[in-house]
């Protein structure tokens, strides 16, 4: 099984400011990662698939970068709705596919 | 636009089964592939199983396999997850969300996402 770990943990930033997510596999999955944002109470909304490609109605603050092991997602300015729970999930290969532990990103 | 709306939460004891619900409107079911996701009280995301988008193969986890059943209902566009065999582990939100995958659909990302159905196992 491919392991996903997220860093950090959480994550404390000021609105307007920039906020950079961590994600590792423990195996190359290429570029079959995606994004997730889940808000307290509701299901995970996609952000980004292909490592780097918005999903529909997602704003351009939101950008994915990475291959292979090592993923990044960066929050350009944080705005007050983007205060949440980022998870990653690899899907390199059927029947598989993992999620990271998640990170929070709350108000400093 | 998809939309998926799941049955409402269910307390169940241990070694019962349970049956969730997932109604889709605003498309087809038979053109989506839905999958289950679960998450525990306080904890990550576990991808349970579903349906794969190109061939239409019903896959399980690995951790599921023996009981659990995806099935689905296309005359009500309704998908469903039954799990057996309840434990304490098995408390959790289960989400349904519909799979996409890219041109070589090596795995698939998930969205939309129903809106959760809490199961709660408890003697």
């Amino acid at each position: 099984e491919i392991v996903m770990t997220q860093s950090p943990a959480t994550l404390s930033v000021s609105p307007g400011e920039r906020a950079t997510l961590s994600c590792r596999a423990s195996q190359s999955v290429t570029s079959n990662l995606a994004w997730y944002q889940q808000k307290p109470g509701q299901a995970p909304r996609l952000l980004i698939f292909g490592a780097s490609t918005r999903a529909t109605g997602i704003p351009a603050r939101f950008s994915g970068s990475g291959s292979g092991t090592e993923f990044t997602l960066t929050i350009s300015s944080l705005q007050s709705e983007d205060f949440a729970v980022y998870y990653c999930q690899q899907y390199n290969n059927w029947p598989e596919f993992t999620f990271g532990p998640g990170t929070k990103v709350d108000i400093k | 636009q998809v939309q998926l709306v799941q049955s409402g939460a269910e307390v169940k004891k241990p070694g019962a089964s349970v049956k969730v619900s997932c109604k889709v409107s605003g498309y087809i079911l038979t053109e989506l592939a839905m999958h289950w996701v679960r998450q525990a009280p306080g904890k990550g995301l576990e991808w349970m199983g579903g349906i794969h988008p190109e061939d239409g193969e019903t896959i399980y986890a690995q951790k599921f396999q023996g009981r659990v059943t995806m099935t689905e209902d296309t005359s009500t566009d309704t998908a469903y997850m039954e799990l057996s065999s309840l434990r304490s582990e098995d408390t959790a939100v289960y989400y349904c969300a519909t799979a996409s995958c890219g041109g070589d659909c090596q795995g698939a990302w998930f969205d939309p996402w129903g809106q959760g159905t809490l199961v709660t196992v408890a003697s």
